[in-house]
């Protein structure tokens, strides 16, 4: 089955730096990447998602880029506010209805103002 | 759109009580519900594909007969944690696919499980 290994654990950034975060994955068959932001208590959020026939895609502050070769994905937030202190996952899967999603461990960012 | 409503969102009970946990899909139909259990400061784990009007798919080491999985509308699974222990406490969430054929998944709120 699919295995997403996500980098680093923890990351702790100055305001107005940028955060990467890094996620690789086994499966090649895998052909769409989300990534959530969930804060503590609460439901995980979708803030970006990429097919594999794209291999980067932007919305405001938040990137995200895809090398299939290499079976890698990474999450880029610029300019980082205190606000997006959470804890992010990414996760693969197959993409079609009713295909499971498999996610990395995820990343604890701490922005500090 | 696509909403997903988990209900209860808190849970405490005794030891060998079982619990039921509904998912609804609000403004939509879904074929497919995922069932996940999050533990403090871990992943989602996902435990069952939930198919309406069939048997649930439950993942490796998940036990089909403490976790009980019913889907028999496309706006509601149930999951029931049978016979629940202090070691089943934790953050179970539903998620739906709203559209057939693709991504992405849309999750209910969670329901936070405290077995004593």
């Amino acid at each position: 089955g699919e295995n997403v290994e996500q980098h680093p654990s923890t990351l702790s950034v100055q305001e107005g730096d940028s955060a990467v975060i890094k996620c690789t994955y086994s499966d090649s068959a895998s052909n769409y990447f989300p990534w959530y932001k969930q804060e503590l208590g609460k439901r995980p959020q979708l803030i970006i998602d990429i097919r594999s026939n794209v291999g980067e895609k932007k919305d405001q502050r938040i990137a995200v880029t895809l090398n299939k070769t290499a079976k890698h994905f990474s999450l880029h937030i610029t300019e980082t506010q205190p606000e997006d202190s959470a804890v992010y996952f990414c996760a693969a899967s197959k993409g079609a209805a009713g295909n499971k999603l498999t996610f990395g461990g995820g990343t604890r960012v701490l922005v500090k103002p | 759109g696509a909403v997903v409503s988990q209900h209860p969102s808190w849970v405490i009970c005794k030891s060998g009580t079982s619990v039921k946990i509904e998912c609804r899909s609000l403004d939509f139909q879904a074929t497919t519900m995922f069932w996940y259990r999050q533990f403090p400061k871990q992943s989602l784990m996902l435990m069952a594909t939930s198919n309406e009007g069939s048997k649930a798919t439950y993942e490796q080491g998940v036990e089909k007969d403490k976790f009980l999985i019913n889907h028999a509308s496309l706006t509601l699974s149930t999951l029931t944690v049978t016979s629940a222990h202090p070691e089943d406490s934790s953050f179970y969430i539903c998620s739906a696919d709203k559209d057939r054929g693709g991504q992405p998944q849309h999750f209910g709120d969670g329901t936070r499980l405290s077995i004593l």
